[in-house]
C-alpha cells in the first residue's frame, strides 16, 4: 500500500522562499520525484532523491529524510512563473512512480 | 524530437461506445505508462508495461486495456466508455532499469469527456 500526503494549496509572495512537504508510507522505496505541472500542460521532472539530503539545482532544492518518510521541495526567489501544481511522486517497487494529489501553488505580486 | 506523441487531444464521446487513445514515443524508451488524472485525486497508473510485449495493472485498471506490439506504441482502449471515465489521460515512458533516476516523461494529455 501507499500513502502520500502533501497539502493541497499554498499561497507565497513574488521574491519569497516557499517549502512544500510531502510525506509518504509505501510499502517499498526506491526513490522520490518531484514534478511541476503548469495548468492544462503535461508534469515535467523536478528533482530526484534517492539518498538522504539536499539535492540543489538552481532556484529549486529538494530534500530527503528516508526514516521519517518525508521531503521537500524548496523554492527560492520566486517568480510569477512559478505558480503551478508541485507533484511529489514516490517509487516503491516497479518503475511505476506513485504520485501525491498534487500542492497547488499561487505567486502572488 | 518529439517525445511522445498523443491523440486525440481532446475527445467527447458518449456513453457505451469505444475508444481508444495513442501514445507513440520516439525516445527508443522500454518503459511506458497511462495515468489519468482527476480533480481532488491526483495522478493515477492505470496500466503500464515494462518493455514491448508485457503489460500490467496499475492503480485503477478496470473498463481500461492496453497493448505494446513494439517498442515505441502503447494504445489505451476503454471497451465501453462510462462517465465516471471522464478524465485527462497522460502518457509516459521512461527508460526504466538502467543506472540513475527512472524520470518519467510525460506526453501532452488527452481530455476524454463521456456523456
Amino acid at each position: 500500500g501507499q500513502n502520500i500526503d502533501q497539502p493541497t494549496e499554498m499561497t507565497a509572495t513574488e521574491g519569497a522562499i516557499v517549502q512544500i512537504n510531502c510525506t509518504y508510507q509505501t510499502s517499498g522505496f526506491n526513490g522520490l520525484f518531484w514534478y511541476q505541472q503548469h495548468a492544462g500542460e503535461a508534469p515535467t521532472f523536478l528533482s530526484y532523491n534517492v539518498l538522504d539530503g539536499l539535492e540543489e539545482k538552481g532556484r529549486f532544492s529538494s530534500f530527503l529524510s528516508r526514516s521519517k518518510g518525508y521531503s521537500y521541495l524548496l523554492l527560492k526567489e520566486l517568480q510569477m512563473k512559478d505558480s503551478a501544481s508541485y507533484l511529489c511522486a514516490v517509487i516503491d517497487s516497479g518503475y511505476a512512480l506513485n504520485f501525491g494529489k498534487g500542492t497547488s501553488l499561487l505567486v502572488t505580486p | 524530437t518529439a517525445g511522445i506523441t498523443q491523440a486525440p487531444t481532446s475527445q467527447i464521446l458518449a456513453a457505451g461506445r469505444s475508444m481508444t487513445l495513442r501514445c507513440t514515443q520516439d525516445m527508443r524508451h522500454n518503459a511506458m505508462y497511462w495515468y489519468r488524472q482527476d480533480l481532488g485525486l491526483g495522478l493515477r497508473l492505470i496500466h503500464y508495461s515494462n518493455t514491448a510485449g508485457t503489460t500490467g495493472k496499475g492503480e485503477v485498471p478496470d473498463g481500461y486495456s492496453v497493448s505494446r506490439a513494439n517498442t515505441d506504441d502503447f494504445p489505451l482502449t476503454l471497451a465501453s466508455a462510462v462517465p465516471s471515465q471522464t478524465s485527462v489521460y497522460f502518457c509516459a515512458s521512461s527508460d526504466a532499469g538502467t543506472a540513475g533516476a527512472n524520470v518519467l516523461t510525460f506526453g501532452a494529455g488527452s481530455r476524454l469527456t463521456v456523456l
